[in-house]
């Protein structure tokens, strides 16, 4: 079976400093990973993917993501905070089963702070 | 824009009124999705179609009746509804469907509020 944890509901952080969002996952098959970031009324935003190939991911606007397999995370980073990523972000994990299962996390709503 | 156009963005509906959410994507992809979006509540996989066959309902109220006319239209029809069942709307799409490695493709969803 499938699940998805993610650590934090909230975090905040000052503009310009180092973001982390945290994502633990438990799958029965080789997983796939994405984070996705959601703005107000808007539709879910594909920030970047892990399909078995390289441990580190880099994706859109300056995120990155490392599947530590050990570790089973899967952690969202970003070095340097900007006012425009103050949103929700979900990590999404779903393995080759075949049954279209994507098992969404709970959300992480970053606030950014001036 | 997205690939994956949703529309009405809004809709306010009674709970007598019958009313359809449509969904069109213009990536190519053969599998496409509803979810549920609530406040404060994990998103909820409604329905999936791959290749316009049915292949998932998520115990989903009969008050939902989904159509898949082809891969690239989807159309989630409502009748009847409760005050409960507004939330946003959301639909996907993804390539390869089944295969797992494929990411998913959202619309902007369509804010649904039943009075």
């Amino acid at each position: 079976a499938q699940s998805v944890t993610q650590l934090d509901s909230h975090v905040s952080v000052s503009e310009g400093t180092p973001v982390l969002l945290r994502c633990n996952y438990s799958s029965s098959y080789s997983p796939s990973l994405f984070w996705y970031v959601q703005h107000p009324n808007k539709g879910l935003q594909l920030l970047l993917k892990y399909t078995s190939a390289a441990t580190l991911v880099k994706g859109i606007n300056g995120f990155e993501a490392e599947f530590k397999k050990s570790e089973t995370s899967f952690h969202l980073t970003k070095p340097s905070a900007h006012m425009s990523d103050a949103a929700e972000y979900f990590c999404v994990v779903s393995d080759s089963s075949g049954t279209y299962k994507y098992i969404f996390g709970t959300g992480t709503r970053l606030k950014v702070l001036a | 824009e997205t690939g994956v156009t949703q529309t009405p963005r809004h809709l306010v509906m009674g709970m007598t009124n019958k009313k359809s959410l449509k969904c069109e994507q213009h990536l190519g992809h053969n599998a496409m999705y509803w979810y549920k979006q609530s406040a404060k509540k994990p998103l909820e996989l409604m329905f999936v179609y791959n290749f316009k066959e049915q292949t998932e309902n998520n115990s989903v109220p009969s008050r939902f009746s989904p159509e898949c006319p082809n891969s690239s239209h989807l159309f989630l029809h409502l009748h009847t509804l409760q005050p409960e069942d507004s939330a946003l709307y959301l639909c996907a799409s993804s390539q390869d469907g089944g295969r797992g490695n494929s990411p998913l493709h959202f619309g902007n969803g369509t804010r649904l509020t039943v009075t």
